[in-house]
């Protein structure tokens, strides 16, 4: 079965620098989005991407934070000036073709980039 | 503000014996209800989706219920196993921004 695929499986940064998380959706898939979980709390939304662009973006997801997708494969998500709560652990997820219910479509999950701020 | 409350927090079962977990939602608008099972350092895995006008479904031993008028769902597990063991979310989604739910912690006990 076609998995989500995430790299590095965890990153140490030094507070202030910028980090690059990247993620390989599965192929055929039209949506792309990134959630964040801080450790022992719920999974929040950030960013969901479409047709090369943003279409919707919680309050999280600040000028700090932005996505690319750089080619047909990679989906990425870039945090500059990293602060100690930006460390969580960072889901790609992507789901599948438009369709007239395409909002009722599973959001397939990787297993997420661990990001340890210090 | 959209908010998504599970009950229990925390739950500890005996193999082979059935559960409920329990869900209320304020979402607006409400597009679906799903349910999301996540092994300790995994991503979520879908178990179920619900649209406003379904009352139930299953996929194996997991049976969703979905009250939209109380809105309220549960999660049912039959005949629970180890592997059953995991954090149980419940995740409602308004279009395609979903709002999660802290979970409930499931262990399943031999």
């Amino acid at each position: 079965e076609p998995e989500v695929t995430q790299t590095p499986s965890h990153q140490v940064t030094q507070m202030g620098q910028e980090v690059i998380l990247r993620c390989v959706p599965i192929s055929n898939h039209l949506y792309f989005y990134w959630y964040r979980q801080i450790l022992g709390q719920k999974v929040e939304f950030l960013v969901s991407f479409y047709n090369n662009e943003i279409s919707e973006k919680s309050e999280i997801f600040d000028d700090q934070f932005s996505v690319e997708r750089p080619d047909g494969s990679n989906f990425t998500l870039k945090i500059r000036s990293t602060k100690l709560e930006d460390s969580a652990m960072y889901f790609c997820a992507s789901s599948g073709a438009r369709t007239a219910t395409y909002s009722n479509q599973p959001q397939h999950f990787g297993d997420g980039t661990r990001l340890s701020i210090l | 503000k959209n908010q998504v409350e599970q009950s229990p927090q925390s739950l500890i079962i005996l193999e082979g014996k059935n559960c409920t977990l329990q869900c209320n939602y304020t979402v607006s608008p409400f597009s679906n209800l799903r349910w999301y099972k996540q092994d300790t350092g995994r991503g979520p895995v879908s178990l179920t989706i619900m649209t406003f006008s379904e009352n139930t479904k299953s996929n194996g031993r997991y049976t969703a219920t979905l009250d939209a008028d109380t809105k309220q769902s549960s999660l049912h597990i039959t005949a629970s196993q180890l592997s059953d063991s995991a954090s149980y979310i419940c995740v409602v989604s308004a279009y395609s921004t979903l709002t999660f739910g802290k979970g409930t912690m499931l262990l399943v006990s031999p």
